[in-house]
């Protein structure tokens, strides 16, 4: 199993700002995903970090919003840009047990944008 | 592209009784299939899992699922509830074929168990 710590685990962010949010894993990993849970509604992969390449974004996620960094195999960072209501969320940090296909998640977090 | 389709939004159910929440796929080769709970205001935790094997799958809290192949379904099941099961349930599936083992959630059952 993988213990994952985020980042601020809730904040309130004034419109037109920008959020760092911050995944520590106690362990090495290859892949890990950043998800967004929008209010009452279901988890949506953002995008894949990979440690040394570019991460990959999903249809309808772009790098200029939600710009990624994956220095190294315990570490990476979300960041919500130029922020607005409807961003407002939980934002999952998750890692990925290659052996057995499952996902460790954090614990999230929850973004409320003003 | 996976889907994956939870048909109850929310389920109420009394305490002791069964519960049963269904969850379907869209059709695909092979698939790794995963039941994750979500208590209120906590991150998602892993109920069970299918990557292969026998068809019906046994998780935590006495919680059981089984893999239907020929109607790409993959339902959860407890035969007594407690009131501590009151939580959302993510059924999730990911393509064993495709790479970077992405998962697709389904939207969720929110189950409120009542005294």
């Amino acid at each position: 199993s993988a213990v994952i710590s985020q980042k601020p685990s809730r904040d309130i962010c004034q419109r037109g700002t920008s959020l760092t949010i911050q995944c520590q894993v106690d362990s090495q990993v290859t892949m890990m995903f950043w998800y967004r849970q929008q209010p009452g509604q279901s988890l949506t992969l953002i995008a894949t970090a990979n440690q040394g390449s570019e991460a990959t974004y999903e249809s309808g996620f772009v790098i200029d919003k939600f710009p990624i960094s994956r220095p190294n195999l315990t570490f990476s960072t979300l960041t919500v840009s130029n922020m607005s209501p409807e961003d407002s969320s939980i934002y999952l940090c998750s890692v990925l047990a290659v052996n057995t296909g499952e996902l460790f998640f954090g614990e999230g977090s929850r973004l409320t944008v003003l | 592209a996976q889907s994956v389709t939870q048909l109850d939004s929310q389920v109420p159910v009394f305490e002791e009784a069964p519960v049963e929440l269904r969850c379907n796929y869209s059709s695909s080769v092979s698939v790794y299939l995963f039941w994750y709970v979500q208590y209120p205001n906590q991150g998602l935790q892993l109920l069970l899992k299918y990557l292969s094997g026998s068809t019906l799958v046994k998780g935590i809290n006495g919680f059981e699922a089984e893999f239907n192949k020929s109607q790409t379904s993959f339902h959860l099941r407890k035969p007594s509830v407690h009131i501590s099961d009151t939580a959302e349930y993510f059924c999730a599936v990911s393509d064993r074929l495709a790479a970077g083992n992405k998962l697709t959630f389904g939207g969720g059952t929110r189950v409120l168990v009542k005294p």
